[in-house]
């Protein structure tokens, strides 16, 4: 079936560093994508998402860009902190209504200080 | 922002019993809600559908008989793992999706399910 994926499973910076944890997908359809952080023991908090008509967006620290010819995802992180070590997901969805969030695998980003 | 509880946050029961999880969506409609399981180190799998005042869809390898969900209102949907076995221990995670269209999707803390 589709599945969304992520190319490294560990990221490890030094605090103050960018960080850059991409993502690849396979489902042309979709059309929405959303990064989520999760903590230890938590469940996942939303950080940023993208349209497909879009293939950047920014928030507070972080960016999303989107290559919807190689089916390519990233989330950077502007001067990553200590705070920001967590396992980070992207997710994908069409726009069908009632479907669900599919889920990549995950990077584990450790900032040191 | 919109706002998901799960009650219990932890449980831990004997083999055999059945285990009820409550998602609560508290500050918002949500006419869809979606049940995740999570083993560690690994990522969310889903497990199911639910809308409100209909069955639940469950994905591929999920026994329905097993893990029976209601969603019972716009703003509370449960999940009960029956005859819960030690394979089914687990961070089950719960999340919600407005009645407004939109397509975010947010997430409960989740509930660590432990079956001894």
């Amino acid at each position: 079936g589709e599945s969304v994926g992520l190319h490294l499973p560990t990221l490890s910076v030094q605090e103050g560093d960018n960080s850059i944890i991409n993502c690849a997908y396979s489902n042309s359809a979709s059309d929405y994508f959303i990064w989520y952080k999760q903590e230890s023991g938590k469940g996942p908090q939303f950080i940023i998402d993208i349209r497909s008509n879009m293939d950047k967006r920014q928030g507070q620290r972080v960016t999303v860009l989107l290559n919807k010819t190689v089916k390519h995802l990233s989330l950077q992180i502007a001067a990553t902190q200590p705070g920001d070590s967590a396992v980070y997901f992207c997710a994908e969805n069409t726009r069908q209504a009632g479907t669900a969030l599919i889920f990549g695998k995950g990077t584990t980003l450790s900032v040191s200080s | 922002g919109a706002v998901v509880s799960q009650h219990p946050s932890w449980v831990i029961c004997k083999s055999g019993t059945s285990v009820k999880i409550e998602c609560r969506s508290l500050d918002f409609q949500a006419t869809t809600m979606f049940w995740y399981r999570q083993f560690p180190k690994q990522s969310l799998m889903l497990m199911a559908t639910s809308n409100e005042g209909s069955k639940a869809t469950y994905e591929q390898g999920v026994e329905k008989d097993k893990f029976l969900i209601n969603h019972a209102s716009l703003t509370l949907s449960t999940l009960t793992v029956t005859s819960a076995h030690p394979e089914d221990s687990s961070f089950y995670i719960c999340s919600a999706r407005g009645a407004l269209g939109t397509d975010t999707q947010y997430f409960g803390p989740g509930t660590r399910l432990t079956v001894l």
